[in-house]
């Protein structure tokens, strides 16, 4: 199995901030992988597929990168929507793991 | 608008069954497919496996193999997850999840609670 592991755990943060989380697999793999912001009692939401594609009405002030091992979630000038849980999932190979989320809390 | 819409809330005795469901709307029941995710109480997201919402055949991912069970019933446009035998263990929130590739669009969730 891929494990992917998110770092940091949890990222504080202003409004107004660029952040990065980081996500790394235990095996390279082509660029099937996604980020998901999940509100608190709310189901996730898709923000970024093929690890850099903006799913549709997500704002571009969200960005991903990334190859091979190590991928990244960006996000710039954030807003106080912002302040949830990240998670990031490879989708190539079954089972389609998760990271174990990064919460991102107000400074 | 396309949406999943997922069955209420459920307390359950350990040992007994549960079935959640997952209806689709809005669109074509067999344009993507179905995932499942479990998120226990505090903690993340847990993939369970999918089901072909075209061929009706379920993927189960390791931990699941035993006691849970995809199904469709595609004249209903809805997918179903029965979970036997429950533990403690099992008690969280279910969630439905469509999509090809990565799901995009996602269920309420259903929170199953097992408890004496």
């Amino acid at each position: 199995d891929i494990q992917m592991t998110q770092s940091p755990s949890t990222l504080s943060a202003s409004v107004g901030d660029r952040v990065t989380i980081t996500c790394r697999a235990s095996q390279n793999f082509s660029d099937w992988l996604a980020w998901y912001q999940q509100m608190a009692g709310k189901a996730p939401k898709l923000l970024i597929y093929k690890a850099s594609t903006l799913q549709g009405g997500v704002p571009s002030r969200f960005s991903g990168s990334g190859s091979g091992s190590e991928f990244t979630l960006t996000i710039n000038g954030l807003r106080p929507n912002d302040f949830a849980t990240y998670y990031c999932q490879q989708y190539e190979q079954s089972p389609y793991t998760f990271g174990q989320g990064t919460k991102l809390e107000i400074k | 608008q396309v949406q999943l819409v997922q069955s209420g809330s459920e307390l359950q005795k350990p040992g007994a069954s549960v079935n959640v469901s997952c209806k689709a709307s809005g669109s074509p029941f067999n344009r993507y497919a179905l995932n499942w995710v479990r998120q226990a109480p505090g903690q993340g997201l847990e993939w369970m496996g999918w089901i072909n919402t075209n061929t009706g055949k379920p993927t189960y991912a390791q931990d699941f193999r035993e006691r849970f069970v995809f199904s469709l019933d595609t004249s209903v446009s809805t997918a179903y997850l029965q979970i036997s035998s429950l533990k403690a263990e099992d008690s969280g929130i279910y969630f439905c999840a469509g999509g090809l590739g990565a799901p995009s669009l996602w269920g309420q969730g259903s929170l199953v609670t097992v408890s004496s």
